[in-house]
């Protein structure tokens, strides 16, 4: 099993849709949950961490369940720039470094 | 500031070749890291040092060496290339824990053949 799951996608969604990714870690002693955010033939960039409490950074909301060990992150009102792929990404304080999921890719469609 | 830069930004080896990635930081971060992405995976940690003179191994170390003399420099070298190494690699730095906020470099694409 991988440590960090993500739906590979694609997603193709029109602009202003709504979508959704989810993520599973493996884990259970994770300690810290990110999305990063990696542009064709670019390098990841951080988009936003993920809190305990769920997490807003205007059309981004994100979400940690750490019973399921389920992380998901919501788009609203989709942006052609948006386009790109998404990555889940897991720390864990033992192994003190960062576990990647290989990345669901969103299309947004004109 | 340049953040993190990385050279060569791509490049051709032959089988038993070795060559140097070059990274630099100018952020003044303690931690730097070097990852491998292959096609359709996720990033695969090689190397990573917390501070000038102490370097560990990651997930992927075999077939790669790191050095970190100063601060700001960190490269990676490879040593007799082989096909198993064609990937992209992205260097990396935060200022004080790997659960900070990951600056990359822009990669540098090699190609062995």
């Amino acid at each position: 099993r991988k440590e960090v799951e993500q739906d590979p996608g694609p997603f193709n969604v029109p602009e202003g849709a709504t979508v959704a990714f989810n993520c599973t870690y493996s884990n259970s002693a994770s300690q810290s949950f990110f999305w990063y955010r990696q542009d064709c033939r670019k390098e990841p960039k951080l988009l936003m961490s993920v809190y305990s409490s769920g997490n807003e950074d205007g059309r981004f909301t994100a979400q940690l369940n750490r019973a399921s060990q389920y992380i998901s992150l919501l788009i609203r009102d989709s942006k052609l720039s948006d386009s790109a792929t998404y990555l889940c990404v897991v720390f864990s304080g033992s192994a003190r470094q960062l576990t990647f999921g290989s990345g669901t890719q969103l299309t947004v469609l004109p | 500031n340049a953040g993190v830069t990385q050279t060569p930004k791509f490049r051709i080896l032959k089988i038993g070749q070795s060559m140097t990635l070059q990274c630099a930081q100018d952020m003044n971060h303690n931690y730097m890291y070097w990852y491998r992405q292959d096609p359709g995976m996720g990033l695969k940690l090689i190397y990573y040092s917390v501070g000038a003179g102490i370097t560990d191994k990651g997930e992927v170390p075999n077939g790669y060496n790191v050095s970190r003399s100063t601060t700001e420099d960190f490269p990676l070298r490879l040593e007799l290339a082989a096909p198993s190494q064609t990937s992209v690699y992205f260097c990396a730095s935060s200022r004080d824990s790997p659960a900070e906020t990951q600056y990359f470099g822009p990669g540098t694409r090699l190609l062995v053949l």
